[in-house]
């Protein structure tokens, strides 16, 4: 069973906090995603990464920054935390190919971050 | 830009059967569909390639309409375990990152 990890469930920050979530997926999978999930927004895309030491925007990158140094691990970092970043994190992992979108993503648990 | 999901929540009771929509204003290389439990993580149900392929879960199916830039999902006697919020991720060009719906929120009483 591929398995994805998150450090923590539940995380308490205060404002202007430099904030790191980090993600490991046991499956030797390319792709690595980070989503947050707000009610009645959906997932949505902050960045995602198809190899180690490279990274991709998505929809909202605003605010965040990631890093990927090993295949295993992507790291999700608030540079500086604000209320408005308060939201459930969600990271996923998939295999790739290179001409379609045709592996499922497996997601974490989550992590409900709480800025204060 | 985001997929429309419709309806946004829908009530059941067991053996009844529920069809959830998603469309987009793009056209669409594969769409994919996920159930999420109250506090769990998704979990991948079915993709559906341009082309007509499916993969996917045995006891639940889906449709996707190429032409007209959707895909249902199909529950059939819903059960229980069958409750949950529902997204659809749409794929717009070959190799792209998915763009989640808003979600449905399924709920099957007894």
């Amino acid at each position: 069973d591929v398995k994805v990890t998150q450090s923590s469930r539940y995380l308490v920050k205060r404002t202007g906090e430099k904030v790191f979530l980090e993600c490991v997926q046991d499956m030797d999978h390319e792709n690595m995603f980070w989503y947050r999930q707000d009610p009645g927004l959906g997932l949505r895309l902050i960045y995602f990464s198809y190899d180690v030491k490279m990274k991709e925007k998505g929809d909202i990158p605003e605010g965040y920054s990631v890093s990927r140094e090993k295949k295993e691990r992507f790291s999700l970092i608030l540079e500086s935390a604000s209320t408005n970043q308060t939201s459930m994190y969600l990271c996923a992992s998939s295999l790739a190919e290179l001409t379609s979108n045709r592996y499922e993503q497996y997601f974490g648990p989550g992590t409900r971050l709480t800025v204060t | 830009q985001q997929p429309v999901q419709s309806p946004q929540a829908v009530i059941l009771r067991e053996g009844e059967d529920a069809v959830i929509n998603c469309s987009s204003s793009k056209a669409l290389y594969s769409v994919h569909w996920y159930r999420q439990k109250h506090g769990e993580a998704p979990v991948f149900l079915m993709i559906l390639l341009k082309g007509g392929e499916q993969k996917g879960h045995d006891k639940i199916s889906a449709s996707f309409n190429e032409k007209k830039q959707q895909s249902s999902l199909y529950l059939t006697a819903s059960q229980l375990s069958y409750s949950g919020t529902y997204f659809c991720g749409t794929e717009i060009r070959g190799y792209s990152t998915l763009t989640f719906g808003k979600g449905t929120m399924l709920l099957v009483s007894p």
